[in-house]
């Protein structure tokens, strides 16, 4: 079945210590997000790729980068996590046009201490 | 600025109808998504609505009102399995997403 694979699905990284979420895709679709979910909120757009083009929300910290080396994988690297980066982190593939849901891999709760 | 707007939780009876309402005001309209949430899972996609009117699938209806801002959710034959959050998210004119908060549905037998 064509999906969306986030590994690992939990994740424990300490305070400062950088940490890489990884996220693959079969359904080849040209739009990979990056969501942040803490509980009770709606899910907040970090960045997106649009085939190779990075788009950056302006309020996403530097403290976040990514990487799409291709079609499939792209990665989430959060280069020195605080206590507030605990949340949920979603990846989600879509065509980028009307009509298309979003379809989400299964997530990675990270905590740091 | 872009704004969705649904109810925080809800309550409802196992086998009873229940209603989610969401509103919205967004930079242009590209279609409105409801998604479903289990507590510590991804969001799963439950309907489309781009144009005005009700869209059935199985127990679940979803229904838009472009010129109201408005639509809602319909969950029927309710079942203990539907506890979840419900998620309302428009597309705008740049096709992003704009999410709601979610509503917390929960189920009493």
């Amino acid at each position: 079945d064509a999906m969306v694979i986030q590994n690992p699905r939990y994740q424990v990284t300490q305070f400062g210590k950088p940490v890489t979420l990884s996220c693959s895709q079969t359904l080849n679709h040209n739009v990979m997000y990056w969501y942040q979910q803490k509980s009770s909120q709606a899910p907040k757009l970090l960045f997106h790729y649009y085939d190779k083009d990075f788009n950056n929300e302006a309020d996403t910290p530097d403290n976040f980068q990514s990487r799409r080396p291709n079609t499939s994988f792209c990665f989430l690297d959060i280069r020195s996590p605080g206590l507030g980066d605990a949340a949920m982190y979603l990846c989600a593939t879509g065509t980028g046009t009307e009509n298309s849901p979003l379809h989400f891999g299964n997530g990675t709760r990270l905590t740091v201490t | 600025g872009q704004n969705i707007d649904q109810p925080t939780e809800m309550t409802a009876t196992e086998g009873a109808i229940v209603q989610i309402n969401c509103t919205y005001q967004t930079s242009g309209f590209n279609g409105l998504f409801w998604y479903q949430q289990h507590a510590g899972e991804a969001p799963t996609f439950l309907s489309y609505n781009v144009l005005d009117g009700l869209e059935e699938k199985g127990r679940f209806s979803s229904f838009l009102s472009r010129s109201k801002g408005y639509s809602y959710l319909l969950l029927k034959e309710l079942q203990m399995k539907d506890s979840a959050s419900y998620l309302c998210a428009v597309m705008d004119s740049n096709y992003q997403l704009i999410w709601g908060a979610g509503t917390k549905l929960i189920i009493k037998p």
